[in-house]
């Protein structure tokens, strides 16, 4: 089956650091790439949706500039927190989709960001 | 707006049946899915549905009616490993998912 991978699985940062977030489709080329941030016992939220070659699109109240998302290829997207703060301390996840006629969002396992 | 309602926490007991429901109200449909999360980890897949009527598959089936804007996942002979959330989501006109705020399902023994 499709398999999603993400690294770090955790990070611990200073404030004020930059840090990236890897996501890797394994087995399949993702055309759209979804990043969504998860806080304590609330529900995902999608924070940007990347398409391979092209500029990410980001959700109402989501900072571009500081949450910088690289789709440089099929298989892999990154995102970038630049200067973290501890309001950022979050589980991020991201998932991948095959193509738009197949809808499933394949889930990494996500990352775990704690900021100092 | 695009709304989907789900009810925030539910109790069973192990080996018993469950039913989670899910209203949604989108700009359109194009398929929902069911989720199970584990807390401190990722979603995983467990159903899709995007015509009407009801899909088994094991313990778990879920069942759709577009008419009503209208999904449950069933779980049957409940484990203590099915606690969990879980979580509806709709593929909308722009083959964007819009997710519920998922359900809190708490198995006692």
């Amino acid at each position: 089956g499709a398999v999603v991978s993400q690294h770090p699985s955790w990070v611990i940062c200073k404030s004020g650091t930059s840090v990236k977030i890897e996501c890797r489709s394994l087995d399949f080329q993702a055309t759209t790439m979804f990043w969504y941030r998860q806080f304590p016992k609330q529900s995902l939220m999608l924070m940007a949706t990347s398409n391979e070659g092209s500029k990410a699109t980001y959700e109402q109240g989501v900072e571009k500039d500081k949450f910088l998302i690289n789709h440089a290829s099929l298989t892999l997207s990154t995102l970038t927190v630049t200067s973290a703060h501890p309001e950022d301390s979050s589980f991020y996840i991201c998932s991948a989709r095959q193509s738009e006629d197949y809808n499933e969002q394949f889930f990494g396992p996500g990352t775990r960001l704690t900021v100092l | 707006g695009q709304n989907i309602d789900q009810p925030t926490e539910m109790t069973a007991t192990e080996g018993a049946i469950v039913q989670i429901n899910c209203t949604y109200q989108t700009s359109g449909f194009n398929g929902l899915f069911w989720y199970q999360q584990h807390a401190g980890e990722a979603p995983t897949f467990l159903s899709y549905n995007v015509l009407d009527g009801l899909e088994e598959k094991g313990r778990f089936s879920s069942f759709l009616s577009r008419s009503k804007g209208y999904s449950y996942l069933l779980l049957k002979e409940l484990q203590m490993k099915d606690s969990a959330s879980y979580l509806c989501a709709v593929v909308d006109s722009n083959y964007q998912l819009i997710w519920g705020a998922g359900t809190k399902l708490i198995i006692k023994p």
